[in-house]
């Protein structure tokens, strides 16, 4: 079964700083997919980026970007020139590509993300 | 696109009351999943559905849990005998699963239903 783990409960930023979020995973697959998860209390999850695994060129959209060491199981999310709209929980989570499994996400516990001014 | 919405936002009962939440997913998704989220902890995947069919269903659903999706719309979560550690977030997803390994297959996230078990 796949493991996702985040080390980092909770993170702080100054607004217009970088900050660099950790993940890291176990899977015995080769194909797979991996995201980055946004959760503003109260509010729904959204989507911030996701990195597929046969692929060696790092994702990224606008302020976020990922660091994907396949052979490390890593899966870092940076953040540049931080907001205050960015102060949430952020997951990191993984799906296989395999039949039979292809939709579910496993989740890791999250870290709490501060922006202050 | 309306997104995912889920019923009620907050719902609070006694131990051993029955519950039901329904999900409307966004309207030409055919997947749609749900997981349950505890205090300090990411989701975890409770059951998912191609449009009626219910494909995958994890252990953490227990017999007193039941999902449906009549129709391959809307879907209900009904939990039965609730008991406290029932209490959760429980999320809905959904997404437009157009076949083949390679599909997005990108999930959207409905606000949840906040269970409390006294």
């Amino acid at each position: 079964a796949q493991t996702v783990t985040q080390s980092q409960p909770e993170m702080s930023v100054q607004e217009a700083e970088t900050v660099t979020l950790s993940c890291t995973y176990d899977t015995s697959e080769s194909d797979y997919y991996l995201f980055w998860y946004k959760q503003p209390p109260s509010r729904q999850m959204i989507l911030v980026i996701r990195q597929e695994a046969y692929k060696q060129q790092n994702a990224t959209e606008n302020r976020f970007s990922v660091n994907f060491q396949k052979a490390a199981k890593s899966f870092s999310l940076k953040i540049s020139d931080s907001q205050l709209g960015d102060a949430a929980m952020y997951f990191c989570a993984y799906r296989s590509v395999s039949s039979g499994t292809a939709s579910k996400l496993t989740f890791g516990t999250g870290t709490r993300l501060q922006v202050t001014l | 696109d309306t997104g995912v919405s889920q019923d009620p936002r907050h719902k609070i009962t006694k131990r051993g009351q029955n519950v039901t939440f329904r999900c409307d997913p966004i309207s030409e998704h055919n997947r749609l999943y749900w997981y349950r989220q505890t205090l300090g902890q990411g989701p975890e995947f409770l059951t998912y559905f191609q449009n009626e069919a219910q494909l995958e269903k994890s252990r953490l659903l227990s017999d007193r849990f039941s999902a449906e999706r009549p129709k391959g719309s809307f879907s209900t979560l009904e939990i039965q005998r609730t008991e406290q550690g029932d209490s959760a977030m429980y999320l809905c997803a959904s997404s437009l699963g157009t076949g083949g390994r390679r599909a997005k297959n990108i999930q959207y996230f409905g606000a949840g239903t906040r269970l409390s078990v006294l």
